[in-house]
């Protein structure tokens, strides 16, 4: 069972253009962060955001959790082919820190 | 501050062999967590250690082991190893409600 649905799971986009990715689930999780991955690595924190109807910035992304923490979205705008990657978001339960569930990953391409 | 390190970063093993990953967390994190990346199954927990006790598991095979040293190090063990084992492994280490991931162990199984 998928408790993270994440959508899409492909994005192929030009430069410029802006996106939104979906991270949904029924449950309702205490913290959720967004991380991205290149091929072959591991993958690096963006953010982590904790409070229900918390929105954070960082330069062309915006992240927001819902008000009742149950699901988050990832907003990138005016692409860059630099943002090319997986972007995977991740959930932690109770005072789980050390476990998180993942969502499938949206992988991102952006041409230029 | 180092990040998180893990190895060997590649490591090619046979069937029915077993094998050891290392992993260091970030200074001060005392929390170091273990997951399996594959193309089919996405990324799963397999354990994490706090203080050298095991505080949570994953839904895994007992072949799948770890450990965790006074210094925080961590060690993971796969006895037996399958062809389905060949994975991406991950180690984490947290403070709080993040956690900061390693470059990870490419283990193929032949």
């Amino acid at each position: 069972t998928q408790l993270l649905e994440q959508s899409p799971q492909f994005l192929s986009i030009q430069e410029g253009e802006n996106l939104t990715v979906y991270c949904n689930s029924s449950s309702v999780f205490s913290s959720l962060q967004w991380y991205r991955q290149e091929p072959g690595e591991g993958p690096v924190l963006l953010v982590t955001v904790v409070t229900g109807g918390e929105v954070k910035k960082l330069k062309r992304l915006t992240f927001q959790f819902g008000d009742a923490r149950k699901d988050s979205s990832l907003h990138i705008t005016a692409a860059q082919p630099g943002d090319t990657g997986l972007y995977l978001c991740a959930g932690a339960k109770g005072n789980q820190g050390g476990k998180l569930i993942f969502g499938q990953g949206t992988e991102l391409s952006v041409k230029p | 501050k180092a990040g998180v390190t893990q190895t060997p970063r590649y490591l090619i093993k046979t069937r029915g062999q077993q094998v050891t990953l290392s992993c260091s967390p970030i200074s001060g994190h005392r929390s170091v967590s273990w997951y399996q990346q594959t193309p089919g199954q996405g990324l799963q927990f397999l354990f994490e250690y706090f203080s050298e006790t095991q505080r949570n598991k994953g839904n895994f095979p007992g072949r799948f082991s770890g450990r965790q040293f006074s210094n925080s190090r961590s060690e993971m063990n796969v006895s037996t190893l399958e062809l389905g084992d060949s994975a991406l492994y991950l180690c984490a280490s947290s403070h709080g409600h993040t956690q900061y991931f390693g470059p990870g162990t490419r283990l193929t199984v032949l």
